[in-house]
């Protein structure tokens, strides 16, 4: 049974460019979470999907969106990118139905931008 | 916003011996969840507790909520190189999200 997986791995970009990163949930997940994880730092929540929608959202700007697939994977894109957006991005899964928030945690991809 | 206090920030140990690190709130924690986190992964839960006093063991690892349920501990007994990590506590908020502390850098050597 494979775990959250993430892609890519890592990623170098340029001030102004865009980004799309992508999630694939735990098997039996429905619920995916992103979170931003800069250096030194612990995990900032961005925002949740569930059902397609975005359920819930952290202190971050518009430039951050996201979206689900019905299959539950999902993609973080973020425009015009900013040196301070350099950080590992976590994609986090559960169960909605399933053990109180035991969330599963992806590698992550280690975003670069210059 | 609840802000979580972690500490020490850089814990640096020999194999053998016993460490604690805290997890500290301006507010009361509607629950707690603690994880670890090795390089290059994403952090992996270790436990949640709930009830103010609760006291959890995870094999050579304790945790404790405090009475008031604003504190939190992690001791770890005897530790081994493959703890080495970082820890981080996690209130969980309203709905699933987390707010995470900064962590504590954990490093045993042999």
């Amino acid at each position: 049974d494979a775990g959250v997986t993430q892609s890519p791995t890592h990623l170098i970009k340029t001030r102004g460019q865009q980004v799309t990163l992508r999630c694939s949930p735990k098997s039996g997940h429905d619920t995916v979470s992103w979170y931003q994880q800069a250096l030194g730092q612990g995990p900032q929540f961005i925002f949740q999907y569930y059902e397609e929608e975005e359920r819930q959202r952290g202190n971050f700007p518009d430039r951050f969106s996201g979206h689900q697939f019905p299959n539950y994977s999902s993609e973080l894109n973020v425009n015009a990118l900013l040196l301070g957006d350099s950080a590992l991005y976590l994609c986090a899964s559960r169960d909605l139905a399933g053990v109180w928030n035991e969330q599963f945690f992806g590698p992550g991809t280690r975003l670069t931008v210059l | 916003t609840q802000l979580l206090e972690q500490s020490p920030q850089f814990l640096s140990i020999q194999e053998g011996e016993n460490l604690t690190v805290y997890c500290n709130s301006s507010s009361v924690f509607s629950s707690l969840q603690w994880y670890r986190q090795e390089p290059g992964e994403g952090p992996v839960l270790l436990v949640t507790v709930v009830t103010g006093g609760e006291v959890k063991k995870l094999k050579r690892l304790t945790f404790q909520f405090g009475d008031a349920r604003k504190d939190s501990s992690l001791h770890i007994t005897a530790a081994q190189p493959g703890d080495t990590g970082l820890y981080l506590c996690a209130e969980v908020q309203a709905g699933t999200a987390l707010i995470f502390g900064k962590g504590t850098t954990l490093s045993v050597s042999s």
